[in-house]
């Protein structure tokens, strides 16, 4: 199966700065990627698809402005979590797709802790 | 109508027997149905998967059964074992929405030694 990584696989950072996380498909050219949270013990939440090349398109509800993502090449996504705090402390996952209707690869996500 | 509803939220197994894990959608345009296996502090990983024209695929000890008509598909692990202790997502897809997957609620799966 295609692989996807995502950097770093955990970070703590104080409230206020900004951290970013890495999502690489590594063997294959992801046309789309797609950006989750997941609180413990629930479903992952969508928070939004990026297309290489293009804006990304973000669910309801979530705050573009805080979160933003970079999809540059198309083996690469970025999602910022600008001056976070403490309530954005989560789990959070790409995951991505060769083509519109392919198999969506996940990376191993990253866990996100602010104090 | 985008919802799949995934039940238990919980199970527990005891080695050796059968995990069902069942989930219901109303989209009538979901035609991909996957399952994904997830350990803590892990991304998902796709298990098994399914289409709406077949009732049945198996892949080693795990089993998905579809009934069109009801709208529903179910996870079978046979021989269940404890290392098959993680949590299990069933999601679907519809052809227009390109990649992007509805996900179930979620079942947290204990298999017992």
């Amino acid at each position: 199966g295609a692989v996807v990584s995502q950097h770093p696989s955990r970070v703590i950072c104080k409230s206020g700065t900004s951290v970013k996380i890495e999502c690489r498909s590594l063997d294959f050219q992801a046309t789309t990627m797609f950006w989750y949270r997941q609180f413990p013990k629930q479903s992952l939440m969508l928070m939004a698809t990026s297309n290489e090349g293009s804006k990304a398109t973000y669910e309801q509800g979530v705050e573009k402005d805080k979160f933003l993502i970079n999809h540059a090449s198309l083996t690469l996504s970025t999602l910022t979590v600008t001056s976070a705090h403490p309530e954005d402390s989560s789990f959070y996952i790409c995951s991505a797709s060769r083509g519109t209707g392919e198999k969506l690869f996940f990376g191993s996500g990253t866990q996100l802790s602010v104090l | 109508q985008q919802q799949v509803k995934q039940s238990p939220q919980s199970l527990i197994v005891q080695k050796g027997g059968i995990s069902i894990i069942n989930c219901a959608y109303e989209n009538t345009a979901f035609d991909y149905f996957p399952w994904y296996q997830q350990f803590p502090g892990k991304g998902p990983a796709l298990l098994i998967a399914i289409r709406p024209d077949v009732s049945e695929k198996k892949e080693g000890r795990f089993t998905i059964s579809f009934n069109k008509s009801a709208k529903q598909f179910s996870l079978h692990i046979m021989d269940s074992q404890p290392g098959d202790s993680a949590t299990y997502f069933c999601a679907a897809k519809a052809e227009t929405s390109g990649s992007r997957l509805t996900f179930g609620e979620g079942t947290q799966l204990t298999v017992n030694p």
